[in-house]
């Protein structure tokens, strides 16, 4: 079946401008994740859905950034006003019930830049 | 908090020879433990994954791993590497509040 989507997969921005980075979850999948990873540094956590509501948003890295999730579907993240630091791949991921042991099914990520 | 410590950012082997990424973790819970493998410009995959079974793990592509609590360590194995095998490895740990804390990865490269 379909695995996780991501749009668009290259995002070029200038500074100061805000992005909508999309996620498309694997369909029956409750739990939905966001990560950022920059260049040579692991995946840093940013986001955690469950359906629509998001139990754990503590690693946003400030109020520039924002995420929603419409059911148990689509989530976007956007980022306002973006800065160079913002520089990143941001991975979505799912996983059937965002028990700790399911699996996290990823995407292939969006790879934004800000000049 | 728990964290992944993952020793060697670069590993070389040669083809056939063993492969050996390290991984260490950090958690005041049984921990549940990930390896994901990111091929280039491809997505995370899972390799394999510790949920508090057997401690010798096996997964895809004739990799392994074995959970040590005594050592607090998860390394990845296969005996024999393939030229395929050249990707970024990462180990993560689950924490109680289900994200993935990732280590910051290894890159394997493997000559002919």
């Amino acid at each position: 079946g379909a695995g996780v989507s991501q749009s668009p997969s290259n995002k070029v921005t200038e500074k100061g401008k805000d992005v909508e980075l999309r996620c498309d979850p694997i369909s029956g999948h409750t739990a939905l994740y966001w990560y950022r990873q920059r260049l040579g540094q692991g995946l840093e956590f940013l986001i955690y859905f469950q359906g629509n509501s998001a139990p754990d948003k503590s690693g946003l890295p400030s109020d520039r950034f924002s995420a929603e999730r419409t059911g148990e579907s689509v989530s976007t993240l956007t980022i306002q006003r973006t800065q160079q630091e913002d520089s990143a791949v941001y991975l979505c991921a799912s996983s059937l019930a965002g028990q700790n042991t399911d699996t996290q099914y990823f995407g292939p990520g969006t790879r934004l830049t800000v000049l | 908090a728990q964290s992944v410590t993952q020793l060697g950012s670069h590993v070389s082997v040669s083809e056939g020879a063993l492969v050996l990424l390290r991984c260490n973790y950090s958690s005041s819970v049984p921990p549940y433990l990930f390896w994901y493998v990111q091929y280039p410009n491809q997505g995370l995959q899972l390799l394999l994954k510790y949920t508090s079974a057997a401690t010798l793990v096996k997964g895809i592509n004739g990799f392994e791993a074995e959970f040590k609590k005594s050592e607090t360590s998860f390394h990845l194995t296969k005996p024999s590497a393939h030229m395929s095998d050249a990707a970024e490895y990462f180990c993560a740990v689950s924490d109680n509040t289900d994200k993935l804390i990732f280590g910051t990865g290894t890159r394997l490269q493997v000559f002919p």
